[in-house]
Formats: C-alpha cells, structure tokens, sequence
C-alpha cells in the first residue's frame, strides 16, 4: 500500500463541470503540494499546503490534518485543465517527498 | 528565459554505457532535486542538494552519482546503465529546500536504454 493515495486514477468529465481530486496519507506531514503534469510531460506546482485552504483562479486546494486528507477542485473545467494531478507530501521531521500515483484528468468538449 | 533546464531532452543509449544529464537553474534558488519517473508515470525523489552539499540521497543504486560544481548546477552521471534504467528524469529547484518551498521543474530528460 502506497503511503500516499490518490482517488480517483482516472477521471473523464464535460467541460463546466466542478471536479473535485482527492489525496489520503498515512501520517503526520510537514508540507502536501499539487503538481500538474502536462499531456507534453511538463510539470508545474500548483499549491503547497501546510493547513487551510488556498485558491487559485478556477483551482481551489483544501487539507484537513487531522483527517490526513487534501482536495484539490477545479471549478467550471476545460479542456486546457486535462493533465495528471499529482500530490506529494513531506512527512514529518524528515525531508522524504513521497508521491501519489496521480490522477489522470480529461475535460471534453 | 528558462527556469530550470535541463540537456538532453532525449537521450539513446546501449546498456553499459556511462552517461550525464545536465541541469541547470537561473532562479538563484539554494536547493536543487532530481526525480525519476517511471513508466507507469510514479515519481520518486532521488537526491537533493542544498548549496552544494547532499541532504537527501534515497534508496538509489550507487551507479548513480550526482554533482553539484555550484549551486545553480546539478548533473546526475549513471555509470553501466541498465534497462531498468529507462525513464523520465525531472531536475528541480526551490528557494531553501524547506517542504513547504515551491519547486520549480525541468522539462525532463528521457532515457532509453536498449
């Protein structure tokens, strides 16, 4: 079992529709980041979230500690958002970056 | 200007052989990674340096050496590269190489070892 879970590993939706990306870890972190990988394989940060919630245009990032859960929404999607979501935490008292599998997200037209 | 580059974007090599990837960043940052990624698309960190001195070095065979010359250069040299060997590998930096720095990526390196 992956310490970082990702759900769900794929994801199709209709452009406009909200979409919402979860991200489950085994224990205490310091730091949990949402990436974005590219269909051309490049991968961009897109939030780095220690507590609360953070908002970025249509991407909204959410993190609850004590239940070691973050969501990441996408509100009225596009095709432009089709990508691999990907959430990586650093545990606690160390400097391990552990992964999630990603998420692979395709927004239709 | 690029951020985080990295030479080459592609690289073709026969097993055995010893190569390098070269990463470069221009953001003035004091921490710089490397990643693998595979072919099922799952990221692993390899290494981290921070102002030229090792502060993360994960379960990576010792074929792997990375170097640091100055703080805006990290090179990974593979030494007798096998097939397993094959994947995408990110260069990135960061500020100060706490967890809750951004990271900037490389565009990746492809490696195909036949």
């Amino acid at each position: 079992k992956n310490e970082v879970e990702q759900s769900p590993q794929n994801l199709t939706a209709q452009e406009g529709e909200f979409i919402t990306i979860n991200c489950s870890y085994s224990v205490g972190i310091s730091a949990l980041h949402w990436l974005q990988q590219h269909p051309g394989g490049g991968i961009v940060s897109l939030f780095m979230l220690s507590s609360g919630k953070k908002k970025h245009g249509r991407l909204i990032a959410t993190i609850n500690i004590q239940e070691k859960h973050s969501s990441l929404h996408i509100t009225a999607s596009h095709p432009r958002d089709s990508a691999v979501y990907i959430c990586a935490v650093v545990f606690s008292g160390t400097y391990k970056y552990i992964f999630g599998t990603g998420t692979r997200l395709k927004v239709l037209a | 200007d690029t951020a985080v580059s990295q030479t080459p974007k592609y690289l073709v090599t026969q097993m055995g052989n010893d190569k390098s990837i070269k990463c470069e960043q221009n953001l003035g940052h004091d921490t710089m990674y490397w990643y693998k990624q595979d072919s099922k698309k799952f990221l692993k960190i390899m290494f981290s340096y921070n102002n030229k001195e090792l502060i993360i070095n994960e379960t990576v065979p010792n074929r792997f050496s990375p170097k640091s010359p100055d703080k805006a250069h990290l090179n990974l040299h593979i030494n007798s590269l096998e097939l397993g060997d094959s994947a995408v590998y990110f260069c990135a930096s960061s500020q100060a190489g706490s967890s809750t720095d951004t990271q900037y990526f490389g565009p990746g390196t492809r490696l195909t070892v036949l």
